[in-house]
């Protein structure tokens, strides 16, 4: 089936420290890889994305790795602040020209000060 | 003003009420999607429309329909509302492709 496991589904760092999330998807015809973060009372929204023919990207703090072969992917946070605080959730593109996100249960992120 | 509006943002019915959820949108997207959150599930698909006559079902899509009105408005409907539809949902839009998707606010529905 068409499914996304994300762990772990809570994590707690120091402040300062680095929070990695991981996922693993069941399609291996998926080739565009989002993680959103979702504050509280709002919509989820775009962090950073990653497409199969790429391995790694960073932004800032914020960084994506992806495995194909095992069809792994990771969000990895550097440098934590509260802020960064909130639930993340990973997807891949699923059914006929990925048109379908499918989403991972997502991960309760708490940076303690 | 947002890009993907939400109405109600909250609502409570009562049980085998018909209840609709409105979605509209600013950002001119072919690409419509319903998401249903629940804690611990993540966001799960309910009905998904690339224009006004292409409909499809997502993975939880008994006991909801759906209604493309136009481009920039796409409705879900819960015909006889039960409890275990209480959660949050979630409107989205995309572009064709490995595109973002754009969310609402979300509403909050709670059955009793």
């Amino acid at each position: 089936g068409e499914n996304v496991e994300q762990h772990p589904s809570t994590l707690s760092v120091q402040e300062g420290d680095s929070a990695v999330i991981k996922c693993t998807y069941s399609d291996s015809a998926s080739n565009y890889f989002p993680w959103y973060k979702q504050e509280l009372g709002k919509g989820p929204q775009l962090i950073i994305d990653i497409r199969s023919n790429v391995g790694e990207k960073k932004d800032q703090r914020i960084a994506v790795t992806l495995n194909k072969t095992a069809k792994h992917f990771s969000l990895h946070i550097t440098e934590t602040q509260p802020e960064d605080s909130a639930v993340y959730f990973c997807a891949a593109s699923m059914g006929e020209y990925g048109n379908k996100l499918v989403f991972g249960a997502g991960t309760i992120l708490r940076v303690k000060s | 003003d947002a890009d993907v509006t939400q109405t109600p943002r909250n609502r409570i019915t009562k049980t085998g009420k018909r209840i609709m959820l409105e979605c509209s949108q600013t950002k001119g997207h072919d690409r419509m999607y319903w998401y249903r959150q629940d804690p611990g599930l993540g966001l799960r698909l309910i009905y998904y429309s690339f224009d006004v006559k292409d409909i499809n079902k997502g993975e939880i899509s008994d006991g909801y329909s759906v209604s493309r009105q136009a481009q920039a408005k796409f409705s879900l409907s819960l015909e006889s509302a039960i409890p275990n539809q209480t959660a949050l949902y979630f409107c989205a839009t995309r572009t064709p492709g490995n595109t973002e998707a754009f969310f609402g606010q979300g509403t909050r529905l709670t059955v009793v």
